[in-house]
């Protein structure tokens, strides 16, 4: 069945640092989505990408999403604390409103 | 508008016991999906239901059921509960568009 990696599974950086996080498939993508789900918490949507090559940002969280439609990336600039989390990509079976979730990247940020 | 509930929020039950869980979703929202969180296996999608019918179901074994009522509302079982079981249980409702909203989740443990 289709699988969706994430890598790395988890980065610590220090606070100001930049951080990527590179979503995986092996098969094409219809779309992308990206949730944040912090510590406790529940996955919380972040954006989705649905074209080849799209690129979105969100303040200091960049976007992209491959030209084959096979891979993605969320960039942050100069993380902060509240930034601490774990983020999920996500391909969205919208006839179904189902979604296969990658394996998720857990990023902790020190002040 | 109130977000996604889930109750209980938490949950111990006893191997070989059913549980039942209760999700209520964002106001005119028809669409109700249902995730397990483990450690060890991610985010996987249980099932959806829309307009009280389910219309796509995960691999799961039948011991996981569930059902959605004219007002929306959706109830997940789980019987015969096996240790394995153990696990977050996010609902996340749609209005038929892309995202999806979670509920904070019912956090199951079997002993």
């Amino acid at each position: 069945g289709q699988q969706v990696m994430q890598i790395p599974q988890y980065q610590h950086v220090q606070e100001g640092e930049d951080f990527t996080t590179y979503c995986n498939s092996s098969t094409t993508l219809s779309n992308i989505q990206w949730y944040k789900q912090r510590p406790g918490g529940h996955p919380v949507f972040l954006i989705q990408l649905v074209k080849s090559g799209e690129v979105k940002k969100q303040k200091r969280l960049t976007f992209q999403f491959g030209e084959a439609k096979k891979n993605s990336s969320l960039h942050i600039t100069a993380t902060q604390t509240t930034d601490v989390g774990t983020y999920f990509c996500a391909e969205m079976n919208t006839g179904f409103q189902k979604l296969v979730f990658g394996t998720g990247t857990r990023l902790l940020v020190s002040p | 508008k109130a977000g996604v509930t889930q109750t209980p929020r938490y949950l111990i039950k006893t191997r070989g016991q059913q549980v039942t869980l209760s999700c209520s979703p964002i106001s005119g929202h028809r669409s109700v999906s249902w995730y397990q969180q483990t450690p060890g296996q991610g985010l996987q999608f249980l099932f959806e239901y829309f307009s009280e019918t389910q219309r796509n179901k995960g691999n799961f074994p039948g011991r996981f059921s569930g059902r959605q009522f004219s007002n929306s509302r959706s109830e997940m079982n789980v019987s015969t509960l096996e240790l394995g079981d153990s696990a977050l249980y996010l609902c996340a409702s749609s209005a038929g568009r892309d995202e999806q909203y979670f509920g904070p989740g019912t956090r199951l443990t079997v002993t």
